[in-house]
């Protein structure tokens, strides 16, 4: 998974609750991004970053802040959780222009979680 | 209407026969296009990618852009259980990537 962990796996917490997702990368790679999945929706970008302490809002950012303060982590923050955000959130690296030109992005294996 | 759009199917095929999924844009600016691949519970990873206009061919597996359309298509031939899996058309905006809704395929043997 091109050096890239999530943590939890999975996490099952209460309305109401904050909830902090992690994604750390061994490949240095300059962008991060969050996104979530659900069935239909396909992957919608909530956050992304571009450097340590430079983030940026994606297309479902509402109820979501990050934060990177090293170049190896990523940390996605429900601050108040709500059932509308139980999903699969998936975190991907890359390197916004490659040598394909293509922002090909590398993706973890995903969090699922589920707010009761 | 989302920049991207694919029909989120599902699809099922008998073994050995094409696999055809398509996806609609309305970025004209897009220049790359790319479908990415994933298992179940597992995440995407890039299957192919192209540039502008035309086809790339990469074993079983067939590209095809038509920009003056604003459409693309993936061909599988030849489809086997193991293509099983939720394919999904995407493009780079802006150092980030659009992500059609995804296509999920079923080859039953």
């Amino acid at each position: 998974d091109a050096g890239i962990t999530q943590s939890p796996r999975h996490k099952v917490t209460e309305t109401g609750t904050p909830v902090t997702l992690r994604c750390h990368q061994t490949e240095n790679h300059r962008y991060m991004y969050w996104y979530r999945q659900d069935p239909g929706h396909g992957l919608r970008l909530i956050h992304y970053s571009y450097g340590v302490k430079d983030t940026d809002k994606g297309e479902v950012s509402d109820g979501y802040s990050v934060s990177r303060s090293k170049t190896e982590d990523f940390l996605l923050t429900l601050e108040s959780a709500t059932s509308s955000q139980t999903s699969v959130y998936f975190c991907a690296i890359g390197e916004g222009t490659g040598g394909r030109g293509s922002t090909e992005a590398f993706f973890g294996q995903g969090t699922r979680l589920t707010v009761v | 209407q989302k920049e991207v759009e694919q029909d989120p199917g599902p699809l099922s095929v008998p073994e050995g026969a094409i696999v055809s999924l398509n996806c609609t844009y309305s970025n004209s600016a897009f220049q790359y296009f790319m479908w990415y691949r994933q298992y179940s519970r597992k995440g995407p990873e890039l299957l192919m990618y192209t540039y502008s206009s035309g086809n790339k061919e990469d074993g079983r597996f067939t590209a095809q852009v038509d920009k003056s359309s604003k459409y693309i298509s993936l061909f599988i031939r030849d489809s086997q259980p193991s293509d099983s899996a939720t394919y999904l058309c995407a493009m780079p905006n802006d150092y980030k990537l659009s992500f059609g809704a995804g296509t999920t395929v079923t080859v039953r043997a």
